[in-house]
Formats: C-alpha cells, sequence, structure tokens
C-alpha cells in the first residue's frame, strides 16, 4: 500500500538552530513530493514541491527540502528557525501513476523556542 | 492570497439540522477535494472531484454529499448534522495534473451541539 510516514508528531527547535522535520513515503515510481505548513485555525499552504530535477529544492520562507531517492525520503529543512515558523507541517506525496490522489502524512507539529 | 473560499469559517448548530458548507474557487481548477481534520490532526479525504458532475467518495466514510454542477462550485452537505461531525472541513482544489499541488481554502469549523 502507498504511504507517507512523518516519524515524528512534534519536533522542538530553538529559535536560530537548524529545523528538520522528517518525511519517508512508500509510492511506486517516481512521485511527486511537496511540503505543506498549516497555522492554527487555517487552511494548508503549500511551501515546495520536487518534481525532477535538482535534489535540494527552495521554497516559501526560507525552507527547502532535500529528495533522496535511495532513501526514498523527502526531508524539510530551513538552516535558522524562527518562532513564527511554529506550526503544523505536512509531507504530501503524489504517485506519477494510476490517478491524481494526493497522499498526506499525518503532520509534525514544529515547536522554536525562543 | 487564496483564490479558493469557504464559508461559513464557524458554524455552531444544533443537533438534526441540514447545512451546507460552501466551497468556491475562482482558478479554473478541474480537481477538487473536501477534507476532514480533527484540530491539530491529520487529513482525511471525504470527497473529490474530477470536473463538473463527477464526484466520488474518499478514503474516509462520511454521511456527508456534495455536488459539482459547476466548476468553480464544490458544496458540501449534511444532511443531518450530528455531534460527530463536529471537525474542521477543508476545500481545496488542483490542476488537470496536479503538478502544482493543492490551493486550500481557510477551513470551516463545524460545532454540533
Amino acid at each position: 500500500a502507498q504511504s507517507v510516514a512523518q516519524p515524528e508528531d512534534q519536533v522542538n527547535v530553538a529559535e536560530g538552530n537548524p529545523l528538520t522535520v522528517k518525511c519517508t513515503y512508500s509510492v511506486s515510481g517516481n512521485p511527486y513530493l511537496f511540503w505543506y505548513v498549516q497555522y492554527p485555525n487555517r487552511g494548508l499552504q503549500f511551501l515546495l514541491k520536487y518534481i525532477t530535477g535538482d535534489n535540494l529544492v527552495k521554497g516559501s520562507y526560507g525552507f527547502e527540502a532535500e529528495f533522496n531517492k535511495s532513501q526514498t525520503s523527502f526531508h524539510l529543512k530551513k538552516p535558522s528557525a524562527l518562532v513564527s515558523d511554529s506550526a503544523l507541517y505536512f509531507c504530501a506525496v503524489r504517485p506519477n501513476t494510476g490517478g491524481f490522489k494526493t497522499i498526506f502524512g499525518a503532520g509534525t507539529r514544529l515547536f522554536v523556542k525562543a | 492570497e487564496a483564490d479558493i473560499y469557504q464559508t461559513p469559517r464557524y458554524l455552531v448548530i444544533g443537533t438534526g439540522k441540514k447545512i451546507t458548507l460552501e466551497c468556491s474557487q475562482t482558478m479554473g481548477h478541474d480537481k477538487m477535494y473536501w477534507y476532514q481534520q480533527d484540530p491539530g490532526m491529520e487529513l482525511h479525504l471525504i470527497h473529490y472531484s474530477y470536473g463538473v458532475n463527477s464526484t466520488e467518495k474518499g478514503d474516509l466514510s462520511s454521511e456527508s454529499t456534495v455536488s459539482r454542477i459547476r466548476t468553480e462550485h464544490f458544496p458540501l452537505t449534511l444532511e443531518s448534522a450530528r455531534p460527530s461531525h463536529t471537525s474542521q472541513y477543508l476545500c481545496a482544489s488542483s490542476e488537470v495534473n496536479n503538478n502544482y499541488g493543492y490551493t486550500f481554502g481557510s477551513g470551516t469549523r463545524l460545532t454540533v451541539v
């Protein structure tokens, strides 16, 4: 079965430190990969995507993500965390075959402490 | 700013009432989706649509129904609301190939008392 795993329910990091939010997937073929962020009482906002090309993709608000095909991972990163980055982050995968539905991970809550 | 709009943002309603959650997008996207999300929890796909007059049930069983009479409009209806329907409902849309991800609305927070 196709799936997306975000192994950490919560990530805590101090402001100014680098942050990583992990995502691994089990999907056949070459899927499209996405990260979304959700602030309290809001919908999800698109952060970045990987379709093809450079394994390091840059997105909104200084975030970037590294695609690793051999490890089937797509970890979200930021060199220097801000308190305002505190939110819920969702990894999502769109299989490249058999339809267009996107599979979302369960989400990881990021807390950035001042 | 979002090009997909959900109304109302918050709704408190009594058990047994019929309600319709509105979702409209101005991007001309063919594909639209409804997700149910308990606060701060994972998303559950409850309905989706490929285009006009096309609707499908999602991965999570839901007592709600949807319609897609116009490309831009994808309302969700609960014929008889129950406390178990209390949740946040998120509407989203995407282009034909979904290469650019989903655009989400701000959600409707529904409370059934």
